[in-house]
């Protein structure tokens, strides 16, 4: 088990480009899970898979953020036309959840730092 | 709306003095609770969680938090901070939505600062 990863740890963009955040869960945890964390706040929660099915997204999740997960593995996160207000922590967490029976807990990763110039 | 209410922003001990900080939530149903602490630079760890069951919850780093549904509350405590404790604390309350799905809503969060 070698724990939740994220690549890249910082990323320094400029207004209106695209961004490409990555998310590699604990394997064989079905849950995956993306947060946005701004500066002085606590992490809010983006969007949901299980497996690689799509289940929830926030209204945070503007029509310019998708988030993927092909073959309920990896996750990615994507940002199109970046603006300044998008600066934040991008957390990705997995868990085994619902499958036995009861809550489970969530294992965050490191974290993708973004900085919209 | 569920919601988690970190009433302190920023508290400072002496190191080997107790430390209490505060979590209330509002959730119409049985709430599903967590602490997680955060370094700088790093992601979140859970410290614990309550579920159900005994409402003193024991967690690691010699942490314990007390659920006390009358006052919507789950007091995150430790007996003695050391250096190392300082870090970032996060409340969090598994969401309701359709179906389990496991969203956590977290709290602004409170500074911990350690005097030697």
């Amino acid at each position: 088990d070698t724990g939740v990863s994220q690549n890249p740890r910082h990323k320094i963009t400029k207004r209106g480009q695209n961004v490409t955040f990555r998310c590699d869960p604990i394997s064989e945890h079905n849950r995956l899970y993306w947060y946005r964390q701004t500066l002085g706040q606590g992490p809010e929660f983006l969007t949901y898979f299980q497996n690689e099915a799509q289940l929830e997204k926030s209204r945070l999740l503007s029509d310019r953020f998708s988030a993927e997960r092909p073959k309920g593995s990896f996750s990615t996160l994507e940002i199109q036309r970046t603006e300044q207000g998008d600066s934040a922590m991008y957390l990705c967490a997995s868990s085994l959840g619902a499958m036995t029976g009861g809550r489970e807990t969530q294992y965050f990763g490191p974290g993708t730092r973004l900085l919209v110039l | 709306a569920q919601s988690v209410t970190q009433p302190d922003i920023h508290i400072t001990v002496s190191e080997g003095a107790s430390l209490e900080l505060r979590c209330n939530y509002s959730y119409g149903a049985t709430p599903y609770l967590f602490w997680y602490v955060q370094s700088p630079g790093q992601g979140l760890q859970l410290l614990l969680k309550y579920f159900s069951g005994d409402t003193l919850v024991q967690g690691i780093k010699g942490f314990e938090a007390e659920f006390k549904r009358s006052q919507s509350s789950f007091n995150l405590r430790k007996p003695s901070v050391h250096w190392s404790d300082a870090a970032e604390y996060f409340c969090a309350v598994e969401g309701a939505s359709s179906g389990n799905t496991g969203k956590l809503i977290f709290g602004q969060g409170t500074t911990l600062q350690v005097k030697p």
